[in-house]
């Protein structure tokens, strides 16, 4: 059974770097037609997806956080990351890694809540 | 890229069916089927219940059922049981200038 865990700081200071990965396990990330997601919802509030990325390394952004998130993958570890550059107190949620298909979010993560606060 | 529109509340007897609206435009919901909805309830991680527009994954109840026409897609819940209470998401493939993924705004669903 295929399962994600998200792991990284709990805390970011505001203007910094907020770096998640999340660790695939029970399957291959490099699995033909598998999409790699991050999901986040701030506190009392709804869901946002963030990026994609494949195992071929083809990434997808929400446009208007194309500019300040990197999403990348390392399939010798069957794993993926996530950078968020620049954050403030709007990007403090729970943060979820999500498998894809055909743009619908099959297997998720537990979540890891990341608070950007001085 | 603003969220797809859903009513923010929804209710219904157990029993009873009700339908939550997920509104889109022709670049998300009116263009493709990749149209899914998730259940979530507080604490949890969202549960995927209904993909490219209608299919039910395996485990999920055909209690739960979806559909779209033209921008609009629905979730339909029927035999309402109190297990069924939660927030509902909506989301959809999206293209302007590339292709992500957009969710919509969430429908607490209350069985009264």
């Amino acid at each position: 059974q295929l399962q994600l865990q998200e792991s990284g700081p709990g805390l970011v200071k505001p203007s910094e770097t907020l770096s998640l990965t999340c660790t695939v396990s029970g399957g291959s990330i490099s699995s033909v037609g598998s999409h790699w997601a991050w999901v986040r919802q701030p506190p009392g509030k709804g869901l946002e997806w963030i990026a994609s990325v494949y195992y071929s390394g083809t990434t997808y952004y929400k446009p208007s956080l194309k500019s300040r998130v990197t999403i990348s993958i390392d399939t010798s570890k069957n794993q993926y990351s996530l950078k968020v550059r620049s954050v403030t107190a709007a990007d403090t949620a729970v943060y979820y890694c999500t498998r894809e298909e055909a743009s619908t979010s099959f297997d998720w993560g537990q979540g890891t809540l990341v608070t950007v606060s001085s | 890229q603003s969220a797809l529109t859903q009513p923010p509340s929804a209710s219904g007897s157990p029993g009873q069916s009700v339908t939550i609206s997920c509104t889109g435009t022709g670049s998300d919901v009116g263009g493709y089927i990749y149209v899914s909805w998730y259940q979530q309830h507080p604490g949890k991680a969202p549960k995927l219940m209904i993909y490219d527009v209608s299919k039910r994954p395996s485990g999920i109840p055909d209690r739960f059922s979806g559909s779209k026409s033209g921008n609009t897609a629905s979730l339909t819940v029927s035999g309402l049981q109190a297990e069924d209470e939660a927030d509902y998401y909506c989301s959809s493939h999206a293209v302007t200038n590339s292709a992500y993924v957009i969710f919509g705004g969430g429908t607490k669903l209350t069985v009264l």
